[in-house]
């Protein structure tokens, strides 16, 4: 089975600072997806960046980007010029198939 | 485009009744996934159908819980005699094959 790792159950941030999220995995399978999802408090599941772990490059989605090292098997988000909007949970995805496999999210405090 | 729509977005049920919620996916979406989440945790897979067909339901507890997707009319996860364990906000996902999974806003159940 896969498991999705999330090391840090609390981010703080300054507004317009850098913060980066961790996330580990474990798979035996080389060919999957990699997915950030934002959960602010209105509950709602806001995808945020998407992986394809044949790709080396890394995405981007402006202030948002991901450092994918697939031979450790890590996953990290980067946001850039944080702002306040941005408080949020955070959970990292795994995808193969068709399940998706959540960490247990880390909680994204930003503040002014 | 409506998005996924989850409903009702709070449920409240007292010990041994039934509750019903309802998903209705995105237009031309024949993918449907259920998520539960419980407090302080990431989204846990229950359950992948397609219309009239369960496709993986190895994440779904065994007795009381049961989901359906009709040819016409939402997808819909039943929980038979709830406990106050069932007392989670669950998540209807869907998508089209090899797209990202969209999320509804969820429903809250509440067991008292």
């Amino acid at each position: 089975a896969q498991t999705v790792t999330q090391s840090q159950p609390e981010m703080s941030v300054q507004e317009a600072e850098t913060v980066t999220l961790s996330c580990t995995y474990d798979t035996s399978e080389s060919d999957y997806y990699l997915f950030w999802y934002k959960q602010p408090p209105s509950r709602q599941m806001i995808l945020v960046i998407r992986q394809e772990a044949y790709k080396q490059q890394n995405a981007t989605e402006n202030r948002f980007s991901v450092n994918f090292q697939k031979a450790a098997k890590s996953f990290s988000l980067k946001i850039s010029d944080s702002q306040l909007g941005d408080a949020a949970m955070y959970f990292c995805a795994y995808h193969s198939g068709y399940a998706l496999n959540f960490g247990k999210g880390t909680s994204l405090l930003v503040t002014p | 485009n409506a998005g996924v729509m989850q409903n009702p977005r709070h449920l409240v049920r007292r010990r041994g009744q039934e509750a019903r919620l309802r998903c209705s996916p995105m237009k031309g979406h024949s993918h449907v996934y259920w998520y539960r989440q419980l407090p302080e945790e990431g989204l846990k897979f229950m359950v992948y159908l397609q219309k009239e067909n369960i496709i993986d339901e190895s994440g779904m507890p065994k007795e009381r819980f049961s989901a359906e997707f009709p040819k016409e009319g939402p997808s819909i996860l039943r929980i038979q005699q709830v406990v106050r364990g069932d007392s989670a906000a669950y998540f209807c996902a869907s998508s089209i094959m090899g797209s990202p999974l969209h999320f509804g806003n969820g429903t809250r159940l509440t067991v008292t």
